[in-house]
This record gives structure tokens, sequence and C-alpha cells, in this order.
């Protein structure tokens, strides 16, 4: 059984400061989703990695897969209210696979 | 609006009751899926339905089952459920292998 464990937990920080957020697995993954799930909603998707080494960038997120592509984290800079919830990392164990692998979650808070 | 809707919002049962949560989509993706999200833990595979066939049964127990009359609708029957079964039940869509699901906004189930 893949797991994906994140880290950390749960985070409450200041607006305006920077985190960053693990995701960390003993499997390889072929490619590795990010998503934000906010109260009384569910998960959305914010991206795909699927190259070793990659990073993407979505104005203030910034996303990396690891080079062996068994990790992944995001990190986000100056951090606002509206980044407050639930993100999920979630692995595709191999090409073509229906089941995704979804981590522990955090839950990060934003305090204005 | 991410095209995948599920009703109710929420549920209240009884340990005895029947009852049916519906998931509805517009995306004409070919693959849904039921997952449970309780506190605490990850996001649990429950099922999967890929052309309106049941793919993966991931060890759920028989008080649960689900219902894929066609590619735009999935039901879960539940019957007999315990308290630990509380939990919100999300249901998602995928377009093809590989690709990002899309998510409902769950149904928040309470088990009295």
């Amino acid at each position: 059984t893949q797991l994906l464990e994140q880290s950390p937990q749960f985070l409450s920080i200041q607006e305006g400061e920077n985190l960053t957020v693990y995701c960390n697995s003993s499997s390889v993954f072929s490619s590795l989703q990010w998503y934000r799930q906010e109260p009384g909603e569910g998960p959305v998707l914010l991206v795909t990695v699927v190259t070793g080494g990659e990073v993407k960038k979505l104005k203030r997120l910034t996303f990396q897969f690891g080079d062996a592509r068994k990790d992944s984290s995001l990190h986000i800079t100056a951090a606002q209210p509206g980044d407050t919830g639930l993100y999920l990392c979630a692995g595709y164990a191999n090409f073509g696979n229906e089941k995704l692998t979804f981590g522990t979650g955090t839950r990060l808070t934003i305090i204005p | 609006e991410t095209g995948v809707t599920q009703t109710p919002r929420h549920l209240v049962m009884g340990m005895t009751n029947k009852k049916s949560l519906k998931c509805e989509q517009h995306l004409g993706h070919n693959a849904m899926y039921w997952y449970k999200q309780s506190a605490k833990k990850p996001l649990e595979l429950m099922f999967v339905y890929n052309f309106k066939e049941q793919t993966e049964n991931n060890s759920v127990p028989s008080r649960f089952s689900p219902e894929c009359p066609n590619s735009s609708h999935l039901f879960l029957h539940l019957h007999t459920l315990q308290p630990e079964d509380s939990a919100l039940y999300l249901c998602a869509t995928q377009g093809g292998a590989g690709q990002p699901q899309h998510f409902g906004d769950g149904t928040r189930l309470s088990i009295l």
C-alpha cells in the first residue's frame, strides 16, 4: 500500500508570512497532484506535476516534484487569508492508473 | 461550479434507516468515484466505476451499496449504518487515466 505523509498536519501563521508544506512517500509516483479543500466544499485541483525535479508556479504558490518522484512540496509566499484551507497531495502509482492515493492533509489557517 | 453535483448536502439518519446519496455529473467523464472523508484520516477510496462498470470495491462493508445506472449518475445506497460511518462522502469524476479528479461538494452524513 502506498502512503503519502504530509507535514505539518496543522499550520497557523500570520498574513504575509511564507510557508512550506511537504508530501513524502517511500514509493514512486508517476504524477502528483495538489488539491485545496475549503470548508463545505470538495477538493479542487491546484496543479499536477509529472517530471522528477519539476517546478511549477501558480501566482504565489510554488510546487516542486522531487527528483526521485517520491516527494513534493508546496511553498506559499506572502500568505493571505484566502489561502486558508485543507491542502491535499495525491499521486498516481502508475501511468494509466485510475486510483489516486491521497495524503494525510495539511490544514492551513492564515490569520489576518 | 465543478460540474459534479451531490445531493443531499446534509443527511441525518438513524442506524435502521435506508437512504441514498446521489451524484450527477455534466462533464462527460467515464470514471466516477465514491470517497469517504473522516476527521484525522486521509481520503478513503470506496468504489470506482468506469464506463458504468464497477472496477474497484475497496473492502467496503455491504451496508454501502453503489449503483451507476448511466454515465451521468452515481448513487450510494445506505442501509443499517453505524455511528462510525458518520463522515463527508465525496463523489468525483475523471476524464481519463492519470487526469485530475473533479469533486462534488459532498454529503455530510451523521448517523444517530
